[in-house]
Formats: structure tokens, sequence, C-alpha cells
């Protein structure tokens, strides 16, 4: 099956420091990818769509010059945490569709938790 | 009203049993249901995929869809501890729409 592959799966991280997410898609060419951030017995709460080729499409309230993204591939997308700051610890996980004949299916990544001390 | 409405639990149930998960959702353009489990610290793992209405079995999992009542519903037959984590449902419209995820229903299979 798909698989999604993302790393660090943990990462600590002094605050003010800028922290690389590295999402892949391993078997399949996924132009969209998604981050997702979750907090402690909460769900995904979708941060960004990331798009091969062109800039990231942010939710609301998601500041695009603390999360920069880039999809530089149709295989890679990475998510940098920039001057991060303790309250941006967190539980972050990326997705990408795996879209044939209109079916779409969502592969996740394992999920990269951030602490900033 | 959220698009997609799950129950977040927890629910306890006793190894064996059989469990009931469910969602209902308001829009009438999702075609594409997804079950989606996910240990503690772990990303979301897919389980079961299913196209409009219908039932459709995978092992011990059941996911079943009927869009009339735009309401889905997983269950798990002979329970195991191996099973606790938590449910998520997700369904979309298809093609690079954004998928819509439900909270989450926590599950916990004691022995």
């Amino acid at each position: 099956g798909a698989v999604v592959s993302q790393h660090p799966s943990r990462v600590i991280c002094k605050s003010g420091t800028s922290v690389k997410i590295e999402c892949r898609s391993l078997d399949f060419q996924a132009t969209t990818m998604f981050w997702y951030r979750q907090f402690p017995k909460q769900s995904l709460m979708l941060m960004a769509t990331s798009n091969e080729g062109s800039k990231a499409t942010y939710e609301q309230g998601v500041e695009k010059d603390k999360f920069l993204i880039n999809h530089a591939s149709l295989t890679l997308s990475t998510l940098t945490v920039t001057s991060a700051h303790p309250e941006d610890s967190s539980f972050y996980i990326c997705s990408a569709y795996r879209v044939a004949k209109g079916k779409t299916e969502a592969f996740f990544g394992q999920g990269t938790r951030l602490t900033v001390v | 009203q959220k698009e997609v409405e799950q129950d977040p639990g927890p629910l306890s149930v006793p190894e064996g049993a059989i469990v009931s998960l469910n969602c209902t959702y308001s829009n009438s353009a999702f075609q594409y249901f997804m079950w989606y489990r996910q240990y503690s610290r772990k990303g979301p793992e897919l389980l079961m995929y299913t196209y409009s209405s219908g039932n459709k079995e995978d092992g011990r999992f059941t996911a079943q869809v009927d869009k009339s009542s735009k309401y889905i519903s997983l269950f798990i037959r002979d329970s195991q501890p191996s099973d606790s984590a938590t449910y998520l449902c997700a369904m979309s419209g298809g093609g690079y729409q954004k998928v819509t995820f439900g909270t989450g229903t926590k599950l916990q299979v004691i022995p």
C-alpha cells in the first residue's frame, strides 16, 4: 500500500531556533500534501495545503511566515517552524492524497512531536 | 453545525464485545468515506475506505455508509485490547477536495 514517511518523529529544540519537518510519499506522486497540528486529546487541525510548484494555502489563523512550507517535488513537502516558541510545541502530521480514477485516499505520516524548550 | 459530528467518547468495552462507532455529516456532496485508527503519539492509519452507500468488510472490521441518512458506522467484531485507540471518521467529495475529519472517538477495550 501507499506509504507516507515523515521525519523526524521527535525533535526538541531551543526557543528561537527553527525546525524543519519532512514529509515524503514513498510510492506515489502527491501533487498536494497537507499539514496538520494536533494538540493532546484533540482532533487534527488543518494548518495548510501544500501544492507542488506553487505557494501553500494556509488556513485562517495560521501564520505563513512562521510555518514555512515548501513542496519542491512531487514526493516531498517540508514544514519549517521558524523562531520556535514553547507554544509551538505540538504534534505535527502530514498527509498526502493518492488520487486514482476519482478515488481519493488520504495517507498520513507517522507524525512529529515537537518540543520547544 | 459541524460538517462531521462524532462522539468523542471515551467508549469502554470488554474484550470480545462488538463495537459500534458512528459519524453523522451534513454535506451531501461527500462521496468517499474513511475510517482511521490513531494510536497515542502516532499518525492516523487508514483502516477502511468506502465509496457511496453500502457495506464493506475487512476481517473484524465492517464499514457501513447510509447516504440517505448521512450516517456512517464502523463495527469491530471480537474486539481486542490492541484495538484500543482513537478512531476518526473522514469523508470527501473525491479528487483533491479537502478531507473533513470527525473529532475522533477514543476506544478502550478492557481485557
